[in-house]
């Protein structure tokens, strides 16, 4: 079964320097998401990206997050100046787009800042 | 906007025994989905179970099934016959349905621990 993959699946960095995290979705789905889990804590939505542009975005996705699709199989987020509470496991999920349908998530990255 | 409630931080059961875990929503949308996820120790995000709003019909599968009360907007999950396997943290979630590729509304999460 096709599956979603992220890397790193641990990344430690020091407090504002910038990370790229990567996430290589299903190859037919259409839409891309990443959500953030702060251990202890629920899933919360980032942001969703459809047709080479954000489609939706939370309240947590600021101006110190972007993404991207540089290619036809990667999705990235990235994350400049980081702080310490951006501490916390980030998931990558993409989907067909067909509400019917469940958003397939992958492994996730830990995200470490020092 | 929507919002997802598990009241249960915590549940335990024995193996082979049945347990029920609880979600409650709340949405002014008719058209939605809702499902179950479940988040064992090495953190993957799993799909246990999903089901339409539109549908009476409550989802089943394997040994898990939905009680779906649309009226009281709640959504639980049983499991039955528990296994060691099952115990994990689980997070129902909300979707909405009228826009293609709408953000899933989490709950809190509800750990389960499954006793031998």
């Amino acid at each position: 079964e096709p599956e979603v993959t992220q890397t790193p699946s641990h990344q430690v960095t020091q407090m504002g320097q910038e990370v790229i995290l990567r996430c290589v979705p299903i190859s037919n789905h259409l839409y891309f998401y990443w959500y953030r889990q702060i251990l202890g804590q629920k899933v919360e939505f980032l942001v969703s990206f459809y047709n080479n542009e954000i489609s939706e975005k939370s309240e947590i996705f600021d101006d110190q997050f972007s993404v991207e699709r540089p290619d036809g199989s990667n999705f990235t987020l990235k994350i400049r100046s980081t702080k310490l509470e951006d501490s916390a496991m980030y998931f990558c999920a993409s989907s067909d787009g067909r509400n019917n349908q469940p958003q397939h998530f992958g492994d996730g990255t830990r995200l470490s800042i020092l | 906007a929507q919002t997802v409630t598990q009241s249960q931080p915590e549940m335990s059961v024995q193996e082979a025994e049945t347990v029920t875990l609880s979600c409650t929503y709340d949405t002014s949308e008719s058209d939605y989905y809702l499902f179950w996820y479940k988040q064992p120790p090495s953190r993957q995000m799993i799909l246990v179970i999903r089901q339409e709003a539109y549908k009476q019909q409550n989802a089943t599968e394997n040994r898990f099934s939905v009680n779906f009360q649309k009226a009281a907007k709640s959504f639980s999950l049983k499991i039955s016959d528990s296994q060691l396997g099952d115990a994990a943290m689980y997070f129902c979630a909300y979707q909405a349905g009228e826009t293609s590729g709408s953000r899933l509304t989490f709950g809190e999460g509800t750990q389960l621990t499954v006793n031998p």
